[in-house]
């Protein structure tokens, strides 16, 4: 079973921040959590991992609240393109378990 | 580097069927791992590997098997296909999961549309 619980969907304005939740209240000490997007019927795609700290590059900044219960991905000014399906994973032993996502839907 | 690939892109079978799904990478990765994504749902982990010679199973192994002799190939065959094999089936390679985060990150292939009658 996953290990992540996300809203089904969200919608964001074009050029507003996208802030997608995540919540992993089970992770363990030395479990990452990882975020990939899937556009359309395309294999998914990285976009940022963390541990403990705030994580950011070029695509989006990761927060990691101080217990490291939950998440949140930001997308600091969400485009058109950026419709997709967000997947918050948290890695296990050997394997990387995706949930169902979240439908991210940007708006004109 | 071509990254991970997958063939075919597209394939039609009828049931009772056997096929094996290609997939490469040339990334020198050592895991590698299958996952199949039926409509409207998550990727779910059919099998994967952390190394030639080394399998495992996932979520959902039953009627797929696969083999790793090579660092490069990792073939997932459909052993008598059914109806409810219909999925897009991804393949995808990291450097290893060993816990340090960035060689986890995963690079997936293009999938594979597998349609079982």
């Amino acid at each position: 079973d996953a290990k992540t619980t996300q809203p089904p969907s969200m919608d964001c304005a074009e050029g507003r921040a996208a802030n997608l939740p995540c919540n992993h209240s089970t992770i363990s000490g030395n479990e990452y959590v990882y975020w990939y997007r899937q556009i359309h019927s395309q294999g998914p795609q990285y976009i940022i991992h963390g541990l403990k700290n705030n994580e950011t590059n070029e695509m989006a900044s990761l927060i990691i609240t101080e217990d490291r219960k939950s998440s949140t991905l930001i997308l600091p000014h969400a485009t058109l393109r950026d419709t997709a399906v967000y997947y918050c994973i948290v890695k296990g032993n050997n394997d990387m378990r995706f949930g169902a996502g979240t439908r991210l839907t940007v708006k004109p | 580097n071509a990254g991970v690939t997958q063939t075919p892109k597209f394939q039609v079978l009828k049931t009772g069927q056997s096929m094996t799904l290609q997939c490469a990478q040339d990334m020198n990765h050592e895991y590698m791992s299958w996952y199949r994504q039926d409509p409207g749902m998550g990727l779910r982990l059919i099998h994967y590997s952390v190394g030639a010679g080394i399998t495992d199973q996932g979520e959902v192994p039953n009627g797929y098997n696969v083999s790793r002799s090579t660092t490069e190939d990792f073939p997932l065959r459909l052993l008598s296909a059914a109806p409810s094999q219909t999925s897009v089936y991804f393949c995808a390679s990291s450097f290893g999961l060993g816990g340090t985060g960035l060689t986890d990150t995963q690079y997936f292939g293009p999938g594979t549309r597998l349609t079982v009658l």
